[in-house]
């Protein structure tokens, strides 16, 4: 059973587009998040969602926008692609409650490449 | 304002050898979260380690080990005898409190290179 799952795995399109990036979990959790990671493998937060409700913004473009239509699902919309926007994108979902509380666990990753 | 220091960018070493990651952390919550993370060449991140702000034991888990030291805000993380399967970058993180909520900062990560 995959725990937290994004589609799609791979995304290359052309500078301009619009795209949407997937993610669903199926741990129950309470929080989403969606994190970048660069091509120095730096990672950082973008949003965090609870129950739907978004928690943190981090210094983002508006271009991105996130969206939470439940708690099991958060989506990563973005407009107008740039070429810096290439990067790994992950999603992953923690507890807030329970043994792991607060422990982030990661889906496969989206690899974006604007052309 | 929360950070997290590794200042170790690359290390290899030879199969079988003992290797330390270094963590170093800055935080002034007096409860939080410590976390380790292996990203192997396949680009998953794979969760390894958690441990809260009150609970210094060191925990051993195979050829893991680490060790939490408060006293020198420091978490690191040793590989006993490693082996290539070992080859990824680790990141180290912490959870603090930001707004109300947690929030995760992650460490620029070590890349270690296990040699055959």
């Amino acid at each position: 059973d995959t725990a937290v799952s994004q589609t799609p795995k791979y995304l290359v399109t052309q500078m301009g587009n619009d795209k949407s990036i997937k993610c669903e979990q199926n741990l129950g959790h309470d929080t989403m998040y969606w994190y970048k990671q660069d091509s120095k493998k730096f990672l950082k937060i973008m949003f965090s969602y609870n129950n739907k409700e978004l928690i943190i913004n981090e210094t983002v473009p508006n271009r991105f926008s996130p969206k939470s239509p439940d708690k099991a699902h958060l989506n990563l919309h973005i407009n107008s692609l740039e070429l810096g926007d290439s990067a790994v994108y992950f999603c992953a979902s923690s507890p807030l409650r329970g043994g792991d509380i607060e422990t982030q666990y990661f889906g496969p990753g989206t690899r974006l490449l604007v052309l | 304002a929360q950070k997290v220091t590794q200042a170790q960018t690359e290390i290899s070493v030879v199969e079988k050898e003992d290797v330390t990651l270094d963590c170093v952390y800055e935080t002034r919550d007096t409860t939080y979260y410590l976390f380790w993370y292996k990203q192997p060449p396949s680009g998953e991140l794979v969760f390894l380690i958690r441990r809260n702000s009150f609970d210094e034991q060191n925990e051993i888990s195979g050829r893991y080990s680490w060790n939490f030291q408060k006293s020198t805000s420091s978490f690191n993380f040793t590989i006993t005898a490693s082996q290539v399967v070992d080859s990824a970058v680790y990141f180290c993180a912490l959870s603090g409190n930001s707004g109300g909520y947690q929030k995760v900062t992650f460490g620029t990560g070590t890349k270690l290179q296990v040699i055959p």
